[in-house]
């Protein structure tokens, strides 16, 4: 069984501030982590993934996340936040092995202020 | 990366009419999965499409409502049957996994029913 929380349904930063999108998942064997980025009237964009090689993952658009096994954790930042960023942000987890499907967080809705 | 096309990309549908959702993929993949997004909420699996076999669906997604077709490697077909307005959702095709463990996603299937 595996699953995700997202603290914080909506985020709120000011343009050039640091992002930070909590993630903690649950999983009885060794997981494939996922963030996923969704735009207004658009479907889902791969931002990054961590499946078990270096820890800290860099993906698009300036994102990075750091999968900490010992915390349970995978949070996505950016050091400078972007007008563009406004969006839908989600992280997921599939196992590493067998069926791959992937279970959603309930989403974090980032907003940035100019 | 695999290149996923969804149709339709978006309908509007009469209340107890089926509408049938086609994904098609641009090369063979092992597992192809379907989603759903209701409005202002994260994505729930629905069920994986088995080639060749019956799909498997998760809890509270039943055949009769959602039959599913995989016919060979590249395509597959999901059924929203005798609709009501709480059918209203995206519907997502996922296939993989890809290169780097990616998991793609369609575009999405944008159903209002009426």
């Amino acid at each position: 069984a595996q699953s995700v929380t997202q603290l914080g349904s909506h985020v709120s930063v000011s343009e050039g501030a640091l992002v930070l999108l909590r993630c903690n998942y649950s999983s009885s064997v060794p997981p494939y982590l996922f963030w996923y980025v969704q735009y207004p009237n658009q479907g889902l964009q791969l931002l990054l993934k961590y499946t078990s090689a270096a820890t800290l993952v860099k993906g698009i658009n300036g994102f990075e996340a750091e999968f900490k096994k010992s915390e349970t954790s995978f949070h996505l930042t950016k050091p400078s936040a972007h007008m563009s960023d406004a969006a839908e942000y989600f992280c997921a987890v599939s196992p590493a092995a067998g069926r791959r499907a992937l279970t959603f967080g309930s989403g974090t809705r980032l907003q940035v202020q100019p | 990366s695999a290149v996923i096309s969804q149709k339709p990309s978006r309908d509007i549908c009469q209340r107890g009419t089926s509408l049938t959702i086609q994904c098609q993929v641009d090369s063979q993949v092992t597992m192809m999965f379907w989603y759903r997004q209701q409005p202002g909420q994260s994505l729930t699996l629905i069920a994986t499409a088995n080639q060749g076999s019956e799909a498997t669906y998760e809890s509270g997604f039943v055949i009769d409502k959602f039959p599913i077709s995989r016919p060979n490697l590249t395509f597959s077909t999901l059924t929203v049957s005798n609709m009501s307005p709480e059918d209203s959702s995206i519907y997502l095709c996922s296939v993989g996994p890809g290169s780097g463990n990616t998991i793609y996603f369609g575009e999405g299937s944008w159903l209002t029913v009426v």
